[in-house]
């Protein structure tokens, strides 16, 4: 299967700052690419949808201006998770897709500590 | 409303055995999508198998099957003669629409315990 990547795998931030969590396919061209939110011992949860070039759609109850996602490329989608606060301590997963192949590739995750 | 729903937190099983995952789904489109994950403690999200909502035969993949039964709405994953290294959570899920570029929705999960 296709090849997604995220970076960092993980991040310790003090409460207040920003963090980027990046998230690249490596081998194919997303043209979508989702954000998922996973608490400990709990199911993925559904952030936001991206697609090349255009705004990123988010889920109700998901706060736009906290969490930015920029998709500037095929192969890259950004979230940044600003002003961090303890609460948003968590892993978060993406996944890219594209037209032509039927299941979502999934990054390997980033655990979020917010101090 | 939940559009998956997992039934079972936790189930444990012995080591060879054939163990069976419920899922039942909800959705009004007649294009869908049915996924199942295996989400190991590192975190990464597994593919293990699709199926397709007019696909005529329940998929297989190795030693997993989906037991497609389109009329309860019911996609259970079989996995025959399970394996100590099966052990982790596992993630119905299903994509509404026709794109395989459209948002997938999980339900809760089931963590699977295989016991030697």
């Amino acid at each position: 299967g296709a090849v997604v990547s995220q970076h960092p795998s993980w991040v310790i931030c003090k409460s207040g700052t920003s963090v980027k969590i990046e998230c690249r396919s490596l081998d194919f061209q997303a043209t979508t690419m989702f954000w998922y939110r996973q608490f400990p011992k709990q199911s993925l949860m559904l952030m936001a949808t991206s697609n090349e070039g255009s705004k990123a759609t988010y889920e109700q109850g998901v706060e736009k201006d906290k969490f930015l996602i920029n998709h500037a490329s095929l192969t890259l989608s950004t979230l940044t998770v600003t002003s961090a606060h303890p609460e948003d301590s968590s892993f978060y997963i993406c996944s890219g897709a594209s037209g032509s192949q039927k299941e979502q590739f999934f990054g390997p995750g980033t655990r979020l500590t917010v101090l | 409303a939940q559009k998956i729903t997992q039934t079972q937190p936790g189930m444990f099983v012995q080591e060879k055995e054939a163990v069976t995952l419920d899922c039942t789904y909800d959705t009004s489109d007649p294009s869908y999508g049915l996924f199942w994950y295996k989400q190991p403690s590192s975190g990464e999200m597994i593919f293990l198998i699709y199926q397709g909502s007019y696909d005529q035969q329940n998929a297989t993949e190795g030693r997993y099957s989906l037991n497609f039964q389109k009329a309860r709405k019911s996609a259970n994953l079989v996995i025959s003669a399970s394996q100590l290294g099966d052990s982790a959570m596992y993630f119905c899920a299903m994509r509404e629409g026709r794109g395989w570029d459209d948002k997938i929705i999980f339900g809760k999960g089931t963590r699977l315990h295989i016991l030697p």
